[in-house]
């Protein structure tokens, strides 16, 4: 079982280009979740989706924007990339009521390097 | 609203001591509190997790903590500390309110020496 995949694994991207970052998973989850981890800060939360159809704002979401057409696809899409977008994001997805169990499943990161 | 403090953001030991991983968290509610571990160029996976049961939580790979309600701490402790330990540990705080309310810590870097 492959869990959720991410792609890319890495990018450097210059400023202003639009990028998109794929995550798929196949555990059939209904929430998922978008984070970007910095150092010194923790992971924090951009966007989530609570079922397919669905997507919700987190805690840093502005620059950023999701989609959730299906269960099993959350892509991230950075519209104009800016510097401090500059960051290691991971995607994760949990069954449904994952915030009181606390069990997400989290894929390998995708690191991005905006210029 | 709810935090976690984890009050080292590095821990160096040897192996074969014990590891003390410390967290203080803030709630206004009851919480649920849990530890995930993210190795070197990977995804983070849950260690354990504390929801309102036994205070002494045992999780995977040895490691344990206890939620002490007075203290506001859930620290994770190891017996016996293995190379393949080292790694980002994050505590992490869970409001039942709010369906996205998990808080992360900044981490905290294990540092293992043969």
């Amino acid at each position: 079982i492959a869990g959720i995949t991410q792609a890319p694994t890495s990018q450097i991207l210059a400023a202003g280009r639009r990028m998109t970052l794929r995550c798929t998973q196949d555990m059939r989850h209904n929430a998922m979740y978008w984070y970007r981890q910095d150092l010194g800060l923790g992971l924090r939360l951009i966007h989530y989706s609570n079922t397919a159809g669905t997507t919700g704002k987190g805690e840093v979401p502005d620059g950023y924007s999701v989609s959730r057409a299906n269960t099993d696809d959350f892509p991230l899409t950075l519209a104009s990339a800016v510097p401090s977008q500059t960051s290691v994001y991971f995607c994760a997805s949990s069954e449904t009521g994952g915030v009181n169990t606390g069990e997400l499943f989290f894929g390998e990161g995708s690191r991005l390097t905006v210029l | 609203a709810q935090s976690v403090t984890q009050l080292d953001s590095h821990v160096s030991v040897s192996e074969g001591t014990p590891v003390l991983l410390r967290c203080n968290y803030s709630s206004s509610y009851s919480p649920s509190l849990f530890w995930y571990v993210q190795h070197p160029n990977k995804g983070l996976q849950l260690l354990l997790k504390y929801t309102s049961a036994a205070t002494l939580v045992k999780g995977i790979n040895g490691f344990e903590a206890e939620f002490k309600k007075s203290e506001t701490s859930f620290h994770l402790t190891k017996p016996s500390a293995h190379m393949s330990d080292a790694a980002e540990y994050f505590c992490v705080v869970s409001d039942p309110l709010g369906f996205q309310k998990l808080v992360f810590g900044t981490g905290t870097r294990l540092l293992v020496s043969p």
